[in-house]
Protein backbone atom coordinates (compact mmCIF):
# COMPACT_ATOMS: atom_id res chain seq x y z
CA UNK A 1 0.00 0.00 0.00
CA UNK A 2 1.08 4.17 -0.19
CA UNK A 3 1.84 5.16 2.89
CA UNK A 4 4.50 8.22 3.46
CA UNK A 5 5.29 8.82 7.11
CA UNK A 6 6.90 12.06 8.62
CA UNK A 7 6.97 13.02 12.26
CA UNK A 8 4.90 15.78 13.10
CA UNK A 9 6.70 18.55 14.83
CA UNK A 10 10.88 19.99 14.03
CA UNK A 11 11.80 22.74 16.35
CA UNK A 12 15.42 24.41 15.72
CA UNK A 13 16.78 27.32 16.36
CA UNK A 14 17.96 29.65 13.90
CA UNK A 15 21.45 28.75 12.16
CA UNK A 16 21.12 25.27 12.88
CA UNK A 17 20.54 22.74 10.30
CA UNK A 18 17.29 21.51 10.30
CA UNK A 19 15.97 17.69 8.99
CA UNK A 20 13.31 16.89 7.65
CA UNK A 21 12.95 13.01 7.38
CA UNK A 22 10.30 10.69 5.24
CA UNK A 23 9.90 6.99 4.98
CA UNK A 24 7.87 6.08 1.90
CA UNK A 25 6.82 2.67 0.51
CA UNK A 26 6.52 2.68 -3.37
CA UNK A 27 10.27 1.46 -4.56
CA UNK A 28 8.52 2.20 -8.14
CA UNK A 29 8.34 5.88 -7.80
CA UNK A 30 10.67 7.24 -10.32
CA UNK A 31 10.87 11.13 -8.70
CA UNK A 32 10.60 11.66 -4.88
CA UNK A 33 9.60 15.55 -4.31
CA UNK A 34 9.71 17.89 -1.57
CA UNK A 35 6.92 20.59 -0.93
CA UNK A 36 7.03 23.79 1.03
CA UNK A 37 3.84 25.05 2.73
CA UNK A 38 3.92 28.50 4.38
CA UNK A 39 0.84 29.70 6.46
CA UNK A 40 -1.92 30.64 4.61
CA UNK A 41 -0.54 29.78 1.34
CA UNK A 42 -0.53 26.53 -1.10
CA UNK A 43 2.11 24.24 -1.53
CA UNK A 44 5.05 24.93 -3.39
CA UNK A 45 7.76 22.79 -4.75
CA UNK A 46 11.32 23.09 -3.11
CA UNK A 47 13.10 20.34 -4.58
CA UNK A 48 13.01 16.91 -6.24
CA UNK A 49 15.15 13.83 -6.71
CA UNK A 50 15.32 11.09 -9.33
CA UNK A 51 15.15 7.76 -8.09
CA UNK A 52 18.72 7.00 -9.61
CA UNK A 53 20.14 9.69 -7.19
CA UNK A 54 21.77 9.02 -4.11
CA UNK A 55 22.11 13.24 -3.20
CA UNK A 56 20.99 16.16 -4.44
CA UNK A 57 22.02 19.61 -3.54
CA UNK A 58 20.49 23.10 -4.15
CA UNK A 59 22.11 25.87 -2.46
CA UNK A 60 21.15 25.74 1.32
CA UNK A 61 19.15 22.06 0.58
CA UNK A 62 20.25 18.86 0.43
CA UNK A 63 18.28 15.73 -0.26
CA UNK A 64 19.17 12.38 0.75
CA UNK A 65 17.81 9.22 -0.59
CA UNK A 66 18.05 6.10 0.69
CA UNK A 67 16.24 3.44 -1.81
CA UNK A 68 16.89 0.17 0.29
CA UNK A 69 15.65 1.48 3.07
CA UNK A 70 13.05 3.73 1.18
CA UNK A 71 14.10 6.85 3.29
CA UNK A 72 14.52 10.03 1.99
CA UNK A 73 15.95 13.56 4.17
CA UNK A 74 15.83 17.23 3.33
CA UNK A 75 18.63 19.05 5.18
CA UNK A 76 18.34 22.91 5.17
CA UNK A 77 21.13 24.27 5.98
CA UNK A 78 21.77 27.71 8.12
CA UNK A 79 18.02 27.44 9.19
CA UNK A 80 16.49 30.57 8.71
CA UNK A 81 13.21 32.63 10.59
CA UNK A 82 11.37 32.47 7.08
CA UNK A 83 12.03 28.67 6.61
CA UNK A 84 9.59 28.34 9.55
CA UNK A 85 6.67 26.16 7.13
CA UNK A 86 5.30 23.10 7.11
CA UNK A 87 7.22 20.48 4.43
CA UNK A 88 5.55 17.20 2.62
CA UNK A 89 7.44 14.85 1.12
CA UNK A 90 5.64 13.43 -2.01
CA UNK A 91 6.36 10.01 -4.01
CA UNK A 92 5.01 9.31 -7.33
CA UNK A 93 4.40 6.09 -7.85
CA UNK A 94 4.80 4.28 -11.40
CA UNK A 95 1.33 3.29 -11.71
CA UNK A 96 0.28 4.67 -14.95
CA UNK A 97 -0.74 7.81 -13.55
CA UNK A 98 1.43 9.88 -12.06
CA UNK A 99 -0.44 10.37 -8.98
CA UNK A 100 1.60 12.17 -5.84
CA UNK A 101 1.19 10.65 -2.76
CA UNK A 102 2.07 12.73 0.23
CA UNK A 103 3.23 12.66 3.82
CA UNK A 104 1.71 13.99 6.64
CA UNK A 105 3.68 16.78 6.82
CA UNK A 106 6.85 18.13 8.67
CA UNK A 107 5.74 21.51 10.81
CA UNK A 108 9.50 23.31 11.14
CA UNK A 109 9.46 25.77 13.84
CA UNK A 110 12.73 28.22 13.67
CA UNK A 111 13.14 30.06 16.77
CA UNK A 112 15.46 33.42 16.90
CA UNK B 1 -1.75 37.73 -11.03
CA UNK B 2 -1.78 34.23 -9.48
CA UNK B 3 -1.89 31.20 -11.78
CA UNK B 4 -4.28 29.18 -9.79
CA UNK B 5 -6.81 31.05 -8.23
CA UNK B 6 -9.52 29.40 -5.71
CA UNK B 7 -13.15 30.93 -4.19
CA UNK B 8 -14.07 31.45 -2.07
CA UNK B 9 -11.26 31.65 0.42
CA UNK B 10 -13.11 30.99 3.55
CA UNK B 11 -16.31 29.72 3.87
CA UNK B 12 -18.91 28.43 6.78
CA UNK B 13 -21.85 26.25 6.19
CA UNK B 14 -24.41 24.35 7.95
CA UNK B 15 -25.01 20.88 7.57
CA UNK B 16 -27.08 19.46 5.02
CA UNK B 17 -25.99 22.58 2.76
CA UNK B 18 -24.95 22.23 -0.75
CA UNK B 19 -21.50 24.01 -1.49
CA UNK B 20 -19.64 24.92 -4.68
CA UNK B 21 -15.68 25.57 -4.61
CA UNK B 22 -13.89 26.68 -7.83
CA UNK B 23 -10.44 26.86 -9.28
CA UNK B 24 -9.89 28.47 -12.39
CA UNK B 25 -5.73 28.24 -13.89
CA UNK B 26 -3.98 30.63 -16.07
CA UNK B 27 -1.32 27.52 -16.69
CA UNK B 28 -2.68 25.92 -19.97
CA UNK B 29 -2.36 22.13 -17.81
CA UNK B 30 -4.62 19.86 -18.90
CA UNK B 31 -4.87 18.09 -15.66
CA UNK B 32 -6.28 19.45 -12.30
CA UNK B 33 -6.80 18.11 -8.97
CA UNK B 34 -8.83 18.67 -5.95
CA UNK B 35 -7.54 17.38 -2.48
CA UNK B 36 -8.29 17.95 1.14
CA UNK B 37 -5.89 18.61 4.02
CA UNK B 38 -6.53 17.57 7.71
CA UNK B 39 -3.93 18.34 10.57
CA UNK B 40 -1.98 14.88 11.15
CA UNK B 41 -3.65 13.41 7.89
CA UNK B 42 -1.41 15.36 4.78
CA UNK B 43 -3.04 16.12 1.67
CA UNK B 44 -5.48 13.50 -0.02
CA UNK B 45 -6.71 13.40 -3.70
CA UNK B 46 -10.46 13.68 -3.77
CA UNK B 47 -10.77 13.96 -8.10
CA UNK B 48 -8.64 14.70 -10.78
CA UNK B 49 -9.05 15.48 -14.05
CA UNK B 50 -6.68 14.75 -16.95
CA UNK B 51 -9.09 16.73 -19.73
CA UNK B 52 -12.08 18.28 -19.73
CA UNK B 53 -13.80 14.95 -20.66
CA UNK B 54 -11.58 12.68 -18.25
CA UNK B 55 -12.37 12.78 -15.11
CA UNK B 56 -11.25 9.99 -12.37
CA UNK B 57 -12.24 9.65 -8.23
CA UNK B 58 -9.45 9.48 -6.10
CA UNK B 59 -8.71 8.23 -2.28
CA UNK B 60 -11.65 10.20 -0.64
CA UNK B 61 -14.91 10.74 -3.41
CA UNK B 62 -17.58 10.52 -1.43
CA UNK B 63 -19.67 13.13 -0.61
CA UNK B 64 -18.27 14.94 -3.49
CA UNK B 65 -18.49 15.59 -7.16
CA UNK B 66 -16.45 17.49 -9.44
CA UNK B 67 -17.28 19.44 -12.68
CA UNK B 68 -14.67 19.96 -15.06
CA UNK B 69 -16.11 23.03 -17.03
CA UNK B 70 -13.15 24.15 -19.55
CA UNK B 71 -9.71 23.11 -19.65
CA UNK B 72 -9.09 25.97 -17.11
CA UNK B 73 -11.58 25.16 -14.91
CA UNK B 74 -12.57 22.62 -12.36
CA UNK B 75 -15.23 22.80 -9.40
CA UNK B 76 -15.59 20.75 -6.68
CA UNK B 77 -19.08 20.37 -5.03
CA UNK B 78 -20.00 18.92 -1.57
CA UNK B 79 -23.83 17.93 -2.27
CA UNK B 80 -24.96 17.79 0.99
CA UNK B 81 -22.28 19.05 3.49
CA UNK B 82 -21.66 17.37 6.87
CA UNK B 83 -19.02 18.66 9.96
CA UNK B 84 -16.16 16.05 8.71
CA UNK B 85 -15.54 18.06 5.77
CA UNK B 86 -14.30 20.47 7.43
CA UNK B 87 -11.09 21.16 6.00
CA UNK B 88 -8.73 22.99 3.61
CA UNK B 89 -9.63 22.66 0.27
CA UNK B 90 -6.77 22.53 -2.38
CA UNK B 91 -7.03 22.75 -6.01
CA UNK B 92 -3.82 21.56 -8.74
CA UNK B 93 -2.85 21.62 -11.95
CA UNK B 94 0.06 19.85 -13.30
CA UNK B 95 1.28 19.50 -17.42
CA UNK B 96 1.39 16.38 -19.16
CA UNK B 97 5.05 14.54 -18.83
CA UNK B 98 6.62 11.70 -18.64
CA UNK B 99 7.20 10.73 -15.09
CA UNK B 100 7.75 14.42 -13.45
CA UNK B 101 5.07 15.49 -12.05
CA UNK B 102 5.32 18.99 -10.42
CA UNK B 103 1.90 20.25 -9.31
CA UNK B 104 1.15 23.58 -8.92
CA UNK B 105 -1.55 24.76 -5.68
CA UNK B 106 -3.59 27.49 -5.06
CA UNK B 107 -4.14 29.13 -1.89
CA UNK B 108 -6.56 27.01 -0.66
CA UNK B 109 -9.68 26.86 0.67
CA UNK B 110 -10.85 27.05 4.40
CA UNK B 111 -14.54 25.44 4.54
CA UNK B 112 -15.90 24.86 8.17
CA UNK B 113 -19.23 22.86 8.16
CA UNK B 114 -21.53 22.95 11.66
Amino acid sequence: GEDVEQSLFLSVREGDSSVINCTYTDSSSTYLYWYKQEPGAGLQLLTYIFSNMDMKQDQRLTVLLNKKDKHLSLRIADTQTGDSAIYFCAESPNTGFQKLVFGTGTRLLVSP
Amino acid sequence: DADVTQTPRNRITKTGKRIMLECSQTKGHDRMYWYRQDPGLGLRLIYYSFDVKDINKGEISDGYSVSRQAQAKFSLSLESAIPNQTALYFCATSAQTGGYNEQFFGPGTRLTVL
